[in-house]
């Protein structure tokens, strides 16, 4: 079963636009924790941000934003004021504490293709 | 520069035969894992270790074989048994093998069926 889903395959703006990604998980554990992750097309994924199951306050870093809520088992991103350099696939992650055989590993979800034209 | 250096970044392989892709890193990282991304999908876990000397299936190990004999070397053979293997292969780092910590990735290495 797909624990993360980005429903949103490719997301196309213009400069300058405001583009929200969206990151729906799913898991029993109490603990656990999310990252968003940046592919550029060079093929490296750039770690973005991590965020745990208690922690519930937004992050800003510059144009960047996260919305956790727990209510709505939802991880979202959104980058204000988007740049051409900002074109990239983003993924959404996910890391469960509770079970043993889950340790350490990450569930990630389809990534979010995001274009961004002059 | 600490980092994660993966070799070649293409590769073919024909038909029958075996390739290995190498990961190098020098974050002094003791977790180590091997990923496989197909267009449109996420990345799905192979192989992982958390020290050397021990690795474990991950979701879709059938096909490919790894060791870790040295904490900063972990690579992955693409045996003929995998019967798809055109995909883009991606290592990745921690400093160990919690769940709370952010996996360092490499450039990747694209495989290729001549």
């Amino acid at each position: 079963a797909q624990k993360v889903t980005q429903a949103q395959t490719e997301i196309s703006v213009v400069e300058k636009e405001d583009v929200t990604l969206d990151c729906v998980y799913e898991t029993r554990d109490t603990t656990y924790y999310l990252f968003w992750y940046k592919q550029p097309p060079s093929g490296e994924l750039v770690f973005l941000i991590r965020r745990n199951s208690f922690d519930e306050q937004n992050e800003i870093s510059g144009r960047y934003s996260w919305n956790f809520q727990k209510s709505t088992s939802s991880f979202n991103f959104t980058i204000t004021a988007s740049q051409v350099v900002d074109s990239a696939v983003y993924f959404c992650a996910l890391s469960e504490v509770g079970r043993t055989d889950s340790w350490g590993k990450f569930q990630f979800g389809a990534g979010t293709q995001v274009v961004v034209t002059p | 520069d600490g980092g994660i250096t993966q070799s070649p970044k293409y590769l073919f392989r024909k038909e029958g035969q075996n390739v290995t892709l190498s990961c190098e890193q020098n974050l002094n990282h003791d977790a180590m894992y091997w990923y496989r991304q197909d267009p449109g999908q996420g990345l799905r876990l192979i192989y992982y270790s958390q020290i050397v000397n021990d690795f474990q299936k991950g979701d879709i190990a059938e096909g490919y074989s790894v060791s870790r004999e040295k904490k900063e070397s972990f690579p992955l053979t693409v045996t003929s048994a995998q019967k798809n293997p055109t995909a883009f292969y991606l290592c990745a780092s921690s400093p160990r093998g919690d769940s709370n910590q952010p996996q360092h990735f490499g450039d990747g290495t694209r495989l290729s069926i001549l």
